[in-house]
This record gives structure tokens, C-alpha cells and sequence, in this order.
């Protein structure tokens, strides 16, 4: 079945890099997402990956993907306050079926 | 450039009152539309998407409905809301099914 797992909390100090892990079940997924969702707001589409590729970077964002072990990350380069959020991995499969979502992880940075 | 808009922002409800959330997009034509409830600050329940005007589905049997009147708008109904029903809900939209964003959302509590 469909399901995408994340780690709910992670605490880091600003400066340093913030790795947030995703698994996901289903093979045939064939793009995964990184959004943002700072409090009382909706969800910010980070990134995106392509599922016949490793890595993606923008700016101080890295996406590593491991289609062997299903298992995507999300890399944040000196970590300010402002990336203070919960984030959410999400797959899709083909055509227009809707996105997964996992639970999201809670990022704190500590100043 | 695209925006989607959600109204009300807040709503405070009580129990067994009806309930009508709205969400338009502009900028595009013939989106995918979705809702989703996120509950407690955390994962998102899928609950209605649309991929055209009157094609509605549903993911989660409940006392909610969704209608598509027109081809930018989408809205999210209740005969009678429960207790249950508080939460935050997002409205999103999508044209490829490749990138999808998400409205402002609507803060519902029932009393």
C-alpha cells in the first residue's frame, strides 16, 4: 500500500546542516516532494525529484534520492531561524492521482 | 501568474450547523482541485479531489461533500459539522499533476 514515513521531530543549531529523512513503499512513484509549512500557513512546494534522479540542488537545498532503499532526503545548508517548520515528503504516481503526504517532521533551530 | 484563494480564513462553528469553505484559483484553466484537513497542526487527510467540473472524489466517507460549480472553484460542504470536523483545511490545485500548491487555508473550529 501507499505510505510515506518521516522521523516527527528534529532539533538543530542554526549554522549547522538539517537532514530530514523520508521512506516511501511504492516503486512506481514517480516524482517526490519536499513542502514547507510554516504555523497557520498552508504548504510551501519546496522541491521536487524526478524518480530517475539522485539529487537535486537548489541554493542551500539538497534532495538525495535512493530508489534501491526508497528513501529521500532533504539537506538544508546553514540552518537559519527561519527554517523553523514542519516539512512534508510526498509521492506521486502516474497521471493525476492526488499526492501522499507523510506526517511531516518538525524542524527547530536553535538559535 | 496563478494565485488560489480560501474563505473564510477563520470560522467558529457549532455543532450540527451547515458549513461552506470556498476555494478559487486564478491564473489557470482546468486545474485539479483538492482538499485536504490537517488536524492538529500535523498530516494531512486527503478528503475531495477534482480533476473537472462535477467530477468529484471522494477519499474519506463522512458528513462532508465537495461540488465543483465552475471550473476555477471548488467548495467543501456539511449538512451538519461535528465536534470531529474542527481543523485546518487546505485547498490545492494542480495542472500537470507534476507540481501542486496549496491555498492559505481555512481554520475551522467546531463548538
Amino acid at each position: 500500500g501507499e505510505d510515506v514515513e518521516q522521523s516527527l521531530f528534529l532539533s538543530v543549531r542554526e549554522g549547522d546542516s538539517s537532514v530530514i529523512n523520508c521512506t516511501y513503499t511504492d516503486s512506481s512513484s514517480t516524482y517526490l516532494y519536499w513542502y514547507k509549512q510554516e504555523p497557520g500557513a498552508g504548504l510551501q512546494l519546496l522541491t521536487y525529484i524526478f524518480s530517475n534522479m539522485d539529487m537535486k540542488q537548489d541554493q542551500r537545498l539538497t534532495v538525495l534520492l535512493n530508489k534501491k532503499d526508497k528513501h529521500l532526503s532533504l539537506r538544508i545548508a546553514d540552518t537559519q531561524t527561519g527554517d523553523s517548520a514542519i516539512y512534508f515528503c510526498a509521492e506521486r504516481y502516474s497521471g493525476n492521482t492526488p499526492l501522499v503526504f507523510g506526517k511531516g517532521t518538525r524542524l527547530s533551530v536553535i538559535a | 501568474s496563478q494565485t488560489i484563494h480560501q474563505w473564510p480564513a477563520t470560522l467558529v462553528q457549532p455543532v450540527g450547523s451547515p458549513l461552506s469553505l470556498e476555494c478559487t484559483v486564478e491564473g489557470t484553466s482546468n486545474p485539479n482541485l483538492y482538499w485536504y484537513r490537517q488536524a492538529a497542526g500535523r498530516g494531512l487527510q486527503l478528503l475531495f479531489y477534482s480533476v473537472g467540473i462535477g467530477q468529484i472524489s471522494s477519499e474519506v466517507p463522512q458528513n462532508l461533500s465537495a461540488s465543483r460549480p465552475q471550473d476555477r472553484q471548488f467548495i467543501l460542504s456539511s449538512k451538519k459539522l461535528l465536534l470531529s470536523d474542527s481543523g485546518f483545511y487546505l485547498c490545492a490545485w494542480s495542472v500537470d499533476g507534476r507540481e501542486q500548491f496549496f491555498g492559505p487555508g481555512t481554520r475551522l473550529t467546531v463548538l
